[in-house]
C-alpha cells in the first residue's frame, strides 16, 4: 500500500499569503496519478488537482500542483477566505487507493 | 451532473444496509463508479469502484467479503451492499464518479451509524 503523508497538519495563515501544501508518498508516484481535493465543513470533498498539476474546470488560478515521483506540492498564492479548508491529496497508482491524512488550512 | 445516495442510517453490530446512489446530468454508462467514506471527524477512505459495465470491480482490503458494489446502468444508479456491520463502518458514505485517477464529482453523502 501508498502511503501518502501530508505536512503540516495544521497551516495558520492570513488571507493574502501564499500556502504551500506538501504530500509525499513512500513509493514513487506517476503524475498522471496524483489529485488534491478540498474540503469545507459539513460539505463533500471537491476536485482541485488532477494529474498533478491540472487544474479543474472553475478552480482559480490561484491554486497549482506541482511535483513528482515521492514529493507534490499544492500551492495557493494568494489566500481568499473562501480558501481556509482541509486539503487531501490521493493517489492511485498502486492499489488500494489512499488518501493523505488531509492538512487543516487555517486562518491565523 | 448531480449524485444523490440515500439508505444511510442506523443499524446493530452484524447487521446489513443496501445504500443507492442515483446519478444524473451525464453518460452514467460512460463512467466508473466509486464509494468513499468518512468516519466522522476522520479522513477520507476509498471503499470500492466498478468499472462502466460492472465487470471490474475492486475493494479496499479491509472490506473484501462484507460489502458488495453493483450498478444498473439502465437506472443510472450504483449501490453498495454492506452486511456484518461493525462499530468501525460507522461514516458518512459519499457516491463519487471515477475509479482512480481522479473522483469527481461527489455526492452529499449519507451516514451510516452502526451502534447497539
Amino acid at each position: 500500500e501508498i502511503v501518502l503523508t501530508q505536512s503540516p497538519d495544521t497551516l495558520s495563515l492570513s488571507p493574502g499569503e501564499r500556502a504551500t501544501l506538501s504530500c509525499r508518498a513512500s513509493q514513487s508516484v506517476s503524475s498522471s496519478y496524483l489529485a488534491w481535493y478540498q474540503q469545507k465543513p459539513g460539505q463533500a470533498p471537491r476536485l482541485l488537482i488532477y494529474g498533478a498539476s491540472s487544474r479543474t474546470t472553475g478552480i482559480p488560478d490561484r491554486f497549482s500542483g506541482s511535483g513528482s515521483g515521492t514529493d507534490f506540492t499544492l500551492t495557493i498564492s494568494r489566500l481568499e477566505p473562501e480558501d481556509f479548508a482541509v486539503y487531501y491529496c490521493q493517489q492511485y497508482d498502486g492499489s488500494p487507493i489512499t488518501f493523505g491524512q488531509g492538512t487543516r488550512l487555517e486562518i491565523k | 451532473v448531480q449524485l444523490v445516495e440515500s439508505g444511510g442510517g442506523l443499524v446493530k453490530p452484524g447487521g446489513s444496509l443496501r445504500l443507492s446512489c442515483a446519478a444524473s446530468g451525464f453518460t452514467f454508462s460512460d463512467h466508473y463508479m466509486s464509494w468513499i467514506r468518512q468516519a466522522p471527524g476522520k479522513g477520507l477512505e476509498w471503499v470500492s469502484y466498478i468499472s462502466s459495465s460492472g465487470t471490474t470491480i475492486y475493494y479496499a482490503d479491509s472490506l473484501k467479503g462484507r460489502f458488495t458494489i453493483s450498478r444498473d446502468n439502465a437506472k443510472n444508479s450504483v449501490y453498495l451492499q454492506m452486511n456484518s456491520l461493525r462499530a468501525e463502518d460507522t461514516a458518512v458514505y459519499y457516491c463519487v464518479r471515477g475509479g482512480g485517477p481522479m473522483f469527481d464529482p461527489w455526492g452529499r453523502g449519507t451516514l451510516v451509524t452502526v451502534s447497539s
